[in-house]
């Protein structure tokens, strides 16, 4: 299994400009969710899937899209780049009725 | 709501010292608290975790018991090692079976030969 993957590793945008980050797992895990980390403040929940077709907010969503069409796949899009969205970003899944969650490498995005 | 809060970092050590890393949390319900480590350039693991009070998570010589009554999940490792520098992050499980988890700011810690 490779778990959870996230592409791409690196991205630099200019403010205004939108992109998708995208998220993969091959656990077959129910929960998908968007985590940002930055300085000082931990990470924080930006939007999350209970399942396929079913998403909602976390804690930090505006700028932020998501959809789930799929088990396996769960992108994070940016609608319209901001100099506030520079972060590293963390894709996490985990099965229902577990704990455990799985985190992806990340994905260190700079908005210029 | 739910929040997290562990002890300001940076934690420097040397080598072979014991290590006790603080972390408090407020919380409805009963959650699960975690330990994730992140080490330099990766993304995050878990290290330990504890689903009820009084429950003592433990891996790779790292420990955490579930005080209920102090409302506290501290780390705590014997003998530190160059190869434990990281940044640790204390969580709990959000409310609902959504997934969702609460982590506190991290603390650095840097281990010196």
């Amino acid at each position: 299994n490779a778990g959870v993957t996230q592409t791409p590793k690196f991205q630099v945008l200019k403010t205004g400009q939108s992109m998708t980050l995208q998220c993969a797992q091959d656990m077959n895990h129910e929960y998908m969710s968007w985590y940002r980390q930055d300085p000082g403040m931990g990470l924080r929940l930006i939007h999350y899937s209970v399942g396929a077709g079913i998403t909602d907010q976390g804690e930090v969503p505006n700028g932020y899209n998501v959809s789930r069409s799929t088990t396996e796949d769960f992108p994070l899009r940016l609608l319209s780049a901001a100099p506030s969205q520079t972060s590293v970003y963390f894709c996490a899944s985990k099965a229902g009725g577990t704990d455990t969650q799985y985190f992806g490498p990340g994905t260190r995005l700079t908005v210029l | 709501g739910d929040s997290v809060t562990q002890m300001e970092g940076p934690v420097t050590l040397s080598e072979e010292a014991f290590l006790t890393i603080n972390c408090t949390y407020t919380a409805t319900g009963y959650p699960s608290l975690f330990w994730y480590v992140q080490y330099p350039g990766e993304g995050l693991q878990l290290l330990l975790k504890a689903t009820k009070a009084d429950d003592k998570g433990s891996n790779k010589g790292f420990e955490a018991t579930y005080r209920k009554e102090t409302t506290s999940f501290h780390l705590e490792k014997g003998s530190v090692q160059v190869s434990d520098s990281a940044v640790y992050f204390c969580a709990l499980s959000g409310s609902g079976n959504t997934g969702k988890l609460i982590f506190g700011q991290g603390t650095t810690l840097q281990v010196k030969p």
